[in-house]
């Protein structure tokens, strides 16, 4: 069974305090690894897939990278509209309709 | 562009009543998910469509949940009869294409009384 793992729980930033989240995974067989990120009383937005090991995609202050095992979502320089939950998801190629969640990082940014 | 709707946003309700919850996907996306949000399980996906076809419903947690979709705008999962366990978020996502980003929507607050 797909499992994804996320750490920490939680994380307190200063703003403009760069840091990274993890995203580790069991997957038979990746098909892509998704970042979303999801602020209170909405659904989750898509930010990036990832497909293979070594790829990395940049958004803003957001840059997600990917190795065999596991992912990070690294922020840099982040202001306080970067708190948000950030949830990782798999989707496996034996069940590629199928996005498994880990339990999502939350994020809290100070001014 | 419009994203993925869905109504009401919140649904408050005493247990044994049924509840239908609706869902218009992005338009032109061909695959429709529903999914179950809950502190204490995340996200977990219930079923899905392909071209208005149900396609693995094995999430839906018991025969008190069923999901239909009539057409490719429209689809709606209903609960009968509800019961307090069935108190979460339900967040309806379309996708283009299998291997392509899921778009939700804002979700569905339900509580079961």
């Amino acid at each position: 069974e797909d499992q994804v793992t996320q750490s920490p729980e939680a994380l307190r930033l200063q703003e403009g305090e760069s840091s990274s989240l993890n995203c580790s995974y069991t997957v038979s067989g990746l098909r892509g690894l998704f970042w979303y990120r999801q602020d209170p009383g909405k659904g989750p937005e898509f930010l990036f897939t990832l497909y293979s090991a070594g790829e990395e995609k940049e958004k803003e202050r957001l840059k997600a990278t990917l190795t065999k095992k596991e992912s990070f979502l690294h922020i840099t320089a982040p202001k306080p509209e970067d708190s948000a939950t950030y949830l990782c998801a798999v989707q496996a190629r034996t069940n590629d309709y199928k996005l498994s969640f880990g339990a999502g990082t939350t994020v809290t940014v100070r001014a | 562009d419009a994203g993925v709707i869905q109504s009401p946003r919140h649904e408050v309700t005493e247990m044994g009543q049924e509840v239908t919850l609706r869902c218009k996907p992005i338009s032109g996306h061909d695959y429709l998910f529903w999914y179950r949000q809950t502190m204490m399980r995340g996200l977990e996906l219930l079923i899905y469509f392909n071209n208005n076809v149900p396609i693995d419903d094995s999430g839906m947690p018991e025969d008190r949940f069923s999901a239909k979709m009539p057409n490719a705008s429209f689809s709606t999962l209903k609960i009968q009869p509800s019961e307090p366990r069935d108190s979460a978020v339900y967040f309806c996502a379309s996708s283009l294409a299998i291997g392509q980003p899921q778009h939700f929507g804002d979700g569905t607050r339900l509580s079961i009384l």
